[in-house]
C-alpha cells in the first residue's frame, strides 16, 4: 500500500475486555513503532521492532500490553483486560532505516480506543 | 515522559500572516524533527534538522536550531487555512531511533 494503515480506526471496549490493534507498515520498512497519544498530548513511545525483533518495549505501561511482529511486516498491539486509562489513540509508524541514524517515521491514521 | 515543550500551546492568526512556534528540549540530541497532525491526515513529517545544522528551509517552512539553548523554532510563512493543525517537535534519544515528543502547538489560521 501507499502508506501505513491501521485497523480498526475506532474501537470501543468494555472495561476488562481484550483488544487487538493491527498495523500494516509500508512495504520494505525495517523499523516499526507503536505510540500512545492521549488527548492534547504528543505521542508517547510504547515499543520498537526491527524486522521481527522487538528491540525495545520499555514504553509499554504494564504487562497487560503486548506487541508482536512475527514475520517482520504486520504488527499487532494487544491490550488485555482493558482499563479506562487505556483510552487513547494508538499510533503505528514505520521507517525505512534501522538504527543507528536519523529516521523519518511514517505514521498511520491511528486507532482511537475508548474503554467504557 | 516527554522531552520537548512547544510554545505557545495554541496560536491563532489571520491567513497570510507568519506563524512561529518554538520547541525546547532537555538533553543533547542528534537531530530534531517537526511533524504536523490534523484530523484528516494524521501525523505527517515536515522537516528534519541535524544537530550540526543551524537553519533549514523547505517551501514555506523555516526551521532553526540552537543547540546551546536546546531550542528550535518553526516558521510558517504566508499561512493558509490548510496549515491549521497541531505541530510537534520530536527529538531522538540516546538509542538513536526512539523519538521523544513535545505536547504540541495548536495552530489555527483564520480566513
Amino acid at each position: 500500500g501507499a502508506g501505513v494503515s491501521q485497523s480498526p480506526r475506532y474501537k470501543v471496549a468494555k472495561r476488562g475486555q481484550d483488544v487487538a490493534l493491527r498495523c500494516d507498515p509500508i512495504s520494505g520498512h525495517v523499523s516499526l513503532f507503536w505510540y500512545q497519544q492521549a488527548l492534547g498530548q504528543g505521542p508517547e513511545f510504547l515499543t520498537y521492532f526491527q524486522n521481527e525483533a522487538q528491540l525495545d518495549k520499555s514504553g509499554l505501561p504494564s504487562d497487560r500490553f503486548f506487541a508482536e511482529r512475527p514475520e517482520g511486516s504486520v504488527s499487532t498491539l494487544k491490550i488485555q483486560r482493558t482499563q479506562q486509562e487505556d483510552s487513547a489513540v494508538y499510533l503505528c509508524a514505520s521507517s525505512l532505516a534501522s538504527a543507528p541514524g536519523p529516521n523519518e517515521q511514517f505514521f498511520g491514521p491511528g486507532t482511537r480506543l475508548t474503554v467504557l | 515522559s516527554q522531552q520537548g515543550e512547544e510554545d505557545p500551546q495554541a496560536l491563532s492568526i489571520q491567513e497570510g500572516e507568519n506563524a512561529t512556534m518554538n520547541c525546547s528540549y532537555k538533553t543533547s540530541i542528534n537531530n530534531l524533527q517537526w511533524y504536523r497532525q490534523n484530523s484528516g491526515r494524521g501525523l505527517v513529517h515536515l522537516i528534519l534538522i541535524r544537530s550540526n545544522e543551524r537553519e533549514k528551509h523547505s517551501g514555506r517552512l523555516r526551521v532553526t536550531l540552537d543547540t546551546s539553548k536546546k531550542s528550535s523554532s518553526l516558521l510558517i510563512t504566508a499561512s493558509r487555512a490548510a496549515d491549521t493543525a497541531s505541530y510537534f517537535c520530536a527529538t531522538d534519544s540516546d538509542s538513536n531511533y526512539q523519538l521523544i515528543w513535545g505536547a504540541g502547538t495548536k495552530l489555527i489560521i483564520k480566513p
